[in-house]
């Protein structure tokens, strides 16, 4: 069965910091990877995804991505942060192939907490 | 640019009561999908639909029902709540399946007292 598993349940970093966020998947053919953000009470908006090619994903707001498929993660990382950074963070995978329909299977979440 | 509406914003049912969501997509987008987030869980999979036929469909509960009508606005029907259902409920809209950006809306939050 698909599934994500976000490690991470709440990360608190100082702002300018680097980051990374966990995210592992597990699904039996090659996934569609996306990273949404939500802000409290907010709606999802999209990071970043990955389909193919190249493993390295750059997205909005300075966030990048990396898929390793040898270790099934696509972690998130940011190189400094910012406060208004602060919200939940989702990891998901959709199905290819030809039973795509389009759905996701989020992670858990991690929320992140920036310190002035 | 527009957005995926979602009405109403907020609504607050009792026990037992019948709701009604709408979603109305980004214009010439086919593909509607619902989720439900429970308070501090992930988003969860209800329904979706392409070309107004129901294309998936996950953990919805058979007290809830789905369509798309032909200007491609979905609703989502639940009847005899319960204090579980309170939720936010997103709808998403993409043009095609496969993969291709979903676009969520803000949002439903359903409170059920």
């Amino acid at each position: 069965a698909q599934s994500v598993t976000q490690p991470d349940i709440h990360i608190t970093v100082s702002e300018g910091a680097s980051l990374e966020l966990r995210c592992n998947y597990s699904y039996g053919a090659t996934p569609y990877l996306f990273w949404y953000v939500q802000s409290p009470g907010q709606g999802l908006q999209l990071l970043l995804k990955y389909f193919s090619g190249d493993t390295l994903v750059q997205g909005i707001k300075g966030f990048e991505a990396e898929f390793k498929r040898s270790q099934s993660s696509f972690n998130l990382r940011k190189p400094s942060v910012h406060w208004s950074d602060a919200a939940e963070y989702f990891c998901a995978v959709g199905a290819q192939g030809s039973s795509n329909t389009g759905k996701l299977i989020f992670g858990q979440g991690t929320t992140l907490q920036v310190k002035p | 640019a527009a957005g995926v509406i979602q009405s109403p914003r907020h609504l607050i049912k009792e026990k037992r009561e019948t709701a009604t969501l709408k979603c109305y997509p980004i214009p010439r987008h086919d593909t509607v999908y619902w989720y439900q987030q429970g308070p501090g869980q992930d988003p969860q999979f209800l329904i979706s639909f392409y070309e107004k036929m129901q294309s998936d469909k996950g953990s919805i509960p058979d007290r809830f029902s789905a369509q798309q009508f032909s200007d491609y606005h979905s609703e989502l029907n639940m009847s005899s709540l319960e204090l579980g259902d309170s939720a936010l409920y997103f709808c998403a809209s993409s043009f095609g399946q496969g993969n291709t950006e979903a676009f969520f809306g803000q949002g439903t939050r359903l409170t059920v007292v």
